[in-house]
């Protein structure tokens, strides 16, 4: 069965410091991977997309790496900001099951605290 | 730019009554759609996608149903709402099959 964990689920930090959020996946063949911010009530925003090709994709204080063989991916948040308080959903799209089905981790909570 | 727009908001039914959840794309042409729905404490579940006009497949059997009815629309619905229909209801869009997918807003839904 593939699936998708992220650990921790709930993290709390004080605001500056640097981060990281995990997401491991069961199965390597995958199209790409995409990781996601959801504010409470709220939808779910894109923040970064890797394929499978690639190692790792930038933008601004977020830093995604992607290790496909051993099935593993982290989130790399910078000099973190109060405004950075949501919960972060990694979702893998795999290769084989239901085409163009997202799976998805059940999340990790993060509050930076002042 | 692409912009995907998802109404209502919130929504409170009566269990028995019919639903009617939309979503519209606009800025792209023959999106790939989905139904996400999200449960309290749990992770998203694909519901429906869909990746053409008229074309729908369900990843789940439920009391819910999808259409699309233009390239650009897709719906949500139930002839009989029931109390496990509950949740947050997200739709989404992507252009190809392994591209970035893009969500809404989401509608939250309560039966009661």
């Amino acid at each position: 069965k593939q699936e998708v964990t992220q650990i921790p689920a709930a993290l709390s930090v004080p605001e500056g410091e640097n981060l990281v959020l995990n997401c491991s996946f069961t199965d390597s063949a995958i199209y790409n991977l995409q990781w996601f911010r959801q504010d409470p009530g709220k939808g779910l925003t894109s923040l970064l997309l890797i394929q499978s090709s690639q190692r790792e994709q930038t933008s601004g204080r977020l830093n995604a790496s992607l290790d496909k063989s051993s099935g593993r991916s982290t989130l790399y948040i910078a000099a973190s900001q109060p405004g950075d308080s949501a919960t972060y959903l990694c979702a893998v799209l795999f290769t084989t099951g239901t085409a163009s089905k997202l799976t998805f981790g059940t999340g990790t909570r993060l509050q930076v605290t002042l | 730019s692409q912009t995907i727009h998802q109404w209502p908001a919130t929504l409170v039914q009566p269990v028995g009554s019919p639903l009617s959840l939309e979503c519209t794309v606009e800025g792209t042409s023959n999106p790939n759609l989905y139904w996400y729905r999200q449960a309290a404490g749990r992770g998203l579940q694909l519901l429906f996608y869909s990746v053409g006009i008229g074309q729908i497949s369900s990843e789940v059997p439920q009391n819910l149903s999808a259409s699309r009815p233009q390239d650009r629309q897709f719906i949500l619905s139930s002839k009989k709402l029931l109390l496990s229909d509950s949740g947050f209801y997200l739709c989404a869009w992507r252009e190809g099959a392994a591209t970035e997918a893009f969500f809404g807003q989401g509608t939250r839904l309560t039966v009661v």
